[in-house]
């Protein structure tokens, strides 16, 4: 039972690149989660997906697209990438919208 | 108001000490309450759920006022490894997701 996994850990782009963040969990969860970390901001939410088949978005969706491919994997994808996209990605998963979350390791992501 | 709110600290204890953490929430309507626990680098963890009636969990007590929208952390007998960054998880107005306060970090030396 590995719980949420996340891919890759890390990573480096330049401005304009685009790329996909994965997230699974085997938990059977309901809901899944991404969220972004920066120093002195918290986390803020970027997108969510309350089922399978449905996605929404969260306080800072802007630059980003998600995917909830099943009930287990739930990808974050960045189009054309941006320095101000630097920051720490985690992957969440829960039961349901008010039950505990469960995070992943994070991946964390560098835009030169 | 800021929906959830923390004192960033940091709290320096020494070993052994009691502390108490303290978060408000703008939203009256929210329903699920949580402290989370991030250590350096790492991911959140739950630590607690918080329930109206309080509870508590070994040395951790946390305590919930509907009435005055706080939400309280007590750690008695403080431990090298309760440093860490907690947050205060608290159900958004519409409760369809958490909101994760900025975090309140506590350092407990020897």
């Amino acid at each position: 039972n590995a719980g949420v996994t996340q891919t890759p850990k890390f990573q480096v782009l330049k401005t304009g690149q685009s790329m996909t963040l994965q997230c699974a969990q085997d938990m059977n969860h309901n809901s899944m989660y991404w969220y972004r970390q920066d120093p002195g901001m918290g986390l803020r939410l970027i997108y969510y997906s309350a089922s399978e088949g449905t996605t929404d978005k969260g306080e800072v969706p802007n630059g980003y697209n998600v995917s909830r491919l099943n009930k287990r994997e739930f990808s974050l994808r960045l189009e054309s990438a941006a320095p101000s996209q630097t920051s720490v990605y985690f992957c969440a998963s829960s039961a349901g919208y008010r039950d505990t979350q469960y995070f992943g390791p994070g991946t964390r992501l560098t835009v030169l | 108001r800021k929906e959830v709110e923390q004192d960033p600290g940091p709290f320096n204890v020494p070993e052994g000490a009691t502390v108490a953490f303290n978060c408000t929430y703008s939203n009256s309507a929210s329903q699920s309450f949580f402290w989370y626990r991030q250590d350096c680098r790492k991911e959140p963890k739950l630590l607690m759920s918080v329930y109206s009636s309080g509870n508590e969990d070994g040395r951790f007590t946390a305590q919930l006022n509907r009435a005055s929208q706080y939400i309280s952390l007590l750690i008695r007998d403080s431990k090298l490894s309760d440093s860490a960054t907690y947050l205060c998880v608290v159900s958004n107005q519409a409760g369809t997701a958490l909101i994760f306060g900025k975090g309140t970090t506590l350092s407990v030396s020897s």
